[in-house]
């Protein structure tokens, strides 16, 4: 089946430094991929996406290109704020409209 | 402002005592999803909706029951059978077609008395 593999573990940064969140996935055919960002005690916001390969989503000053030869969407961001504090999850489109997501990572930036 | 309402933010069950939580949307969206979410583990899919008066089981769909009588809403009951229910719900909807981003509310913290 679907899934969708996030790294494992929070990642802590100070501002204004350079972040990076791999995330690979496993799918058949050809799926749109997504970013979401969570901030505490809320939804999730669609933060970004891709719908085919050599895609580049990008906002916010975030950006993730489709990359299929390697199966991946790894998020960027050249400089983050301390409000870019907040759990970040890669999605992939499922048949049916559903989405399988990663299990998300938790980003600190400290002023 | 179209979107997601979830309510109520925070509920808390007694054992033994069914609880629903809402779920209503204002975007003539067509599917509706309802998640769950525990610390470390993602969003785990209990039940989802594409069209009124219909619904399929997601992974996690035991202890828990829905209905989708209107286009707008889809409350998700979570029953007494459900014996580890503490979490956060988090309910989501979509239009039809393929890969599209589904829009969530800001979720039910349900915690147990």
């Amino acid at each position: 089946g679907n899934s969708v593999t996030q790294m494992e573990g929070p990642v802590t940064l100070s501002e204004e430094a350079f972040l990076t969140i791999n995330c690979t996935y496993t799918a058949t055919g050809y799926p749109s991929l997504f970013w979401y960002v969570q901030y505490p005690g809320e939804g999730l916001q669609l933060l970004l996406k891709a719908t085919k390969a050599d895609d580049k989503g990008s906002n916010k000053g975030f950006e993730a290109t489709y990359r299929k030869e390697t199966t991946s969407f790894h998020l960027e961001k050249g400089s983050v704020q301390v409000s870019d504090s907040a759990v970040y999850f890669c999605a992939l489109s499922e048949r049916n409209n559903r989405l399988a997501f990663g299990k998300g990572n938790q980003v600190v930036v400290i002023p | 402002d179209g979107g997601i309402t979830q309510s109520p933010k925070y509920l808390f069950r007694k054992e033994g005592q069914n609880v629903t939580l809402s779920c209503e949307q204002n975007l003539n969206h067509d599917a509706m999803y309802w998640y769950r979410q525990d610390p470390g583990q993602g969003l785990r899919l209990i039940y989802y909706s594409q069209i009124v008066n219909d619904f399929q089981k997601g992974d996690i769909a035991e202890g828990y029951s829905v209905s989708r009588e209107k286009k707008e809403s889809f409350p998700l009951t979570v029953t007494s059978a459900q014996k580890n229910p503490t979490a956060f719900y988090l309910c989501a909807s979509t239009l039809w077609g393929s890969n599209q981003p589904q829009h969530f509310g800001d979720g039910t913290r349900l915690s147990i008395l």
